[in-house]
């Protein structure tokens, strides 16, 4: 089965770090392009971050740019992001998800993890 | 950035009803766009790629179209498990960007 499991969301304080993981099974995540997508309480989806599938190219939303970090292990089949300076805006669930590859890549995501909720608030 | 806005804000409709829903772009995205259902408590799923195509495992009933700044979701014959919330999503110009959704509650 094809499943993406989230992990190291909580509530932390503004202007402190968290590094949230995703674990891949069931598809070869090392040949995959991977997204970070946000939604914060009540509200709709903000695209944050991707990754290449062997780690040479990134991207970010300027909201998180020079903050974030998008890495990935694909020995271990994981996703990380490296959350810095974190503000209270940054609170939402945090989902990853695999790019849709359909004849070249779509730049649309077909597998999401369930979330992870960060909460940045003092 | 490229600003989709998505109407109605609300749906309210009966199963077995067809369902038409809205998503216009600040600019022409061609037909790079995405449609996704999400349902409370979870994870968004990929229901149409590319404007029109349906992704894997979605029912017939979900179709779309358009191509330039508007697009339509249509369900043809609204499912109790239908009734979501349905975001589209724009891959036409950097950074991807999604509109704000529509609702589709049960009259």
């Amino acid at each position: 089965e094809v499943q993406l499991v989230e992990s190291g969301g909580g509530l932390v304080q503004p202007g402190e770090s968290l590094r949230l993981s995703c674990a891949a099974s069931g598809f070869t995540f090392s040949t995959y392009w991977m997204h970070w997508v946000r939604q914060a309480p009540g509200k709709g989806l903000v695209w944050v971050s991707r990754i290449k599938g062997d780690g040479s190219s990134t991207g970010y939303a300027d909201s998180v740019k020079g903050r974030f970090t998008i890495s990935r292990d694909n020995a271990k089949n994981t996703l990380y992001l490296q959350m810095n300076s974190l503000r209270a805006e940054d609170t939402a669930v945090y989902y990853c998800a695999r790019e849709q590859y359909v004849n070249g890549w779509t730049d649309s995501f077909d597998i999401w993890g369930q979330g992870t909720m960060v909460t940045v608030s003092s | 950035e490229i600003v989709l806005t998505q109407s109605p804000a609300t749906l309210s409709l009966s199963p077995g009803e067809r369902a038409t829903l809205s998503c216009r772009a600040s600019q022409s995205v061609s037909n790079y766009l995405a449609w996704y259902q999400q349902k409370p408590g979870q994870a968004p799923r990929l229901l149409i790629y590319d404007a029109s195509n349906r992704a894997t495992g979605i029912p017939a009933r979900f179709s779309g179209s358009g191509s330039g700044t508007d697009f339509t979701l249509t369900i043809s014959s609204l499912e109790p498990e239908d009734f979501a919330v349905y975001y589209c999503q724009q891959r036409s110009n950097w950074p991807p960007t999604f509109g704000q959704g529509t609702r589709v509650e049960i009259k």
